[in-house]
């Protein structure tokens, strides 16, 4: 089956740093994404992981570790522009470009 | 570059109606995917299209369909609305194997 789990809910101080990690099972893997979503607003992408090892791009990090099936989001100096829901998505493999999507997580950042 | 734009953004249809959507990608994409977003359900994949092609397909009942055309565009169909169907219905483009752009969607309300 697909299963891709991730924390529903977690809060945040503005200026700090927060870890959201997601696990998955599924049948394919062909790269794991995170996306922002803001309330009422599209998924914007963030990053893209394909091999293990850390991608950093700016204040966000996301890493992977395929043989754990293990996914975390690094978000450094939180603003309170990052309050949002945060999708791990898995891509399933083979040549379609199917995203398998985590149920997210909302982030809220408080002052 | 314009990105990916979802027509209409609001509708309110009735049961038993139907419903087309229809997605613009990003000039150049070729590969086309939707997905249906509630908040029961999260993110889910309804089908992708490349080509013109359905290379892949949800697990979703037959009322769905979608189609592609020449120019890359699509729209996807909802015939015999359910009160269930009532969803944010999100397009996503891709042009490699990275990362897909979304569209801000079509909210369906079905009474």
């Amino acid at each position: 089956g697909q299963n891709i789990d991730q924390p529903t809910e977690m809060t945040a101080t503005e200026g700090a740093i927060v870890q959201i990690n997601c696990t998955y099972q599924t049948s394919g893997f062909n790269g794991l994404f995170w996306y922002q979503q803001h309330a009422g607003e599209a998924p914007t992408f963030l990053s893209y992981n394909v091999l293990d090892g850390l991608e950093e791009k700016g204040r966000f990090s996301s890493f992977l570790s395929r043989s754990k099936g293990y996914s975390y989001l690094l978000l450094k100096e939180l603003q309170m522009k990052d309050s949002a829901s945060y999708l791990c998505a898995v891509r399933d493999h083979g040549s379609s470009y199917k995203l398998i999507f985590g149920s997210g997580t909302r982030l809220l950042v408080r002052p | 570059k314009a990105g990916v734009t979802q027509t209409p953004r609001y509708l309110i249809k009735t049961r038993g109606q139907q419903v087309t959507l229809s997605c613009s990608p990003i000039s150049g994409h070729r590969s086309v995917s939707w997905y249906q977003q509630t908040p029961g359900q999260g993110l889910q994949f309804l089908f992708e299209y490349f080509s013109e092609t359905q290379r892949n397909k949800g697990n979703f009942p037959g009322r769905f369909s979608g189609r592609q055309f020449s120019n890359s565009r699509s729209e996807m169909n909802v015939s015999t609305l359910e009160l269930g169907d009532s969803a944010l219905y999100l397009c996503a483009s891709s042009f490699s194997n990275t990362e897909a752009f979304f569209g801000q969607g079509t909210r369906l309300t079905v009474v």
